[in-house]
């Protein structure tokens, strides 16, 4: 079975600079995805960024990029220019390549941007 | 379309009670899922449908659990005898899996129920 450590609960960031959550996962699976999504308060849960297992290169999307270290089993994500409206629960997933494309979701790490 | 969409947003019902929820995913997806997320975890798979075929079911699903997808386009999510553990958030995503397709889980703003 797949697992999804996200060993911080809480992190703040000024608004403006740049954060990086962390996400390991265990798994003994070739093939699979990567995703992180974001859980603005009582609202819901969106997709922030994806990054296939096959893929050397690092996912990219505008101020969202990711540190995927295949054989450290590490999946990070960068928040550059930080905005208050990153604000949100942050949840890495893993979904293997099978039929049953379910997600394994991390505990989640709570961002606050502040002023 | 507006997206997925669940139904109610909040439940809240005494012990014992049955209770339902409704999805209805984007028109065009094959695969439902519903998911369960307790306060400060991440949400847990519960069980998920292509169509109208119900193909996994977690452990977590007990007999109490229910669901269907009678036409594969909405589905309904039954919890009978309700026990204050079955407070949770529910949530409800579809994707869109065909041939070399297979988009990403979009999400519903889930049913929040709290059982008294």
């Amino acid at each position: 079975a797949q697992t999804v450590t996200q060993s911080q609960p809480e992190m703040s960031v000024q608004e403006a600079e740049t954060v990086t959550l962390s996400c390991t996962y265990d798994t003994s699976e070739n093939n699979y995805y990567l995703f992180w999504y974001k859980q603005p308060p009582s609202r819901q849960m969106i997709l922030v960024i994806r990054q296939e297992a096959y893929k050397q290169q690092n996912a990219t999307e505008n101020r969202f990029s990711v540190n995927f270290q295949k054989a450290a089993k590490s999946f990070s994500l960068k928040i550059s220019d930080s905005q208050l409206g990153d604000t949100a629960m942050y949840f890495c997933a893993f979904r293997h390549t099978g039929t049953a494309s379910k997600l394994t979701f991390g505990t989640g790490t709570r961002l606050q941007v502040t002023l | 379309d507006t997206g997925v969409s669940q139904d109610p947003r909040h439940k809240i019902t005494k012990r014992g009670q049955n209770v339902t929820f409704r999805c209805d995913p984007i028109s065009e997806h094959n695969r439902l899922y519903w998911y369960r997320q307790t306060l400060g975890q991440g949400p847990e798979f519960l069980t998920y449908f292509q169509n109208e075929a119900q193909l996994e079911k977690s452990r977590l699903l007990s007999d109490r659990f229910s669901a269907e997808r009678p036409k594969g386009s909405f589905s309904t999510l039954e919890i009978q005898r309700t026990e204050q553990g079955d407070s949770a958030m529910y949530l409800c995503a579809s994707s869109l899996a065909s041939g070399t397709v297979n988009t990403e889980a979009f999400f519903g703003q889930g049913t929040r129920l709290t059982v008294v």
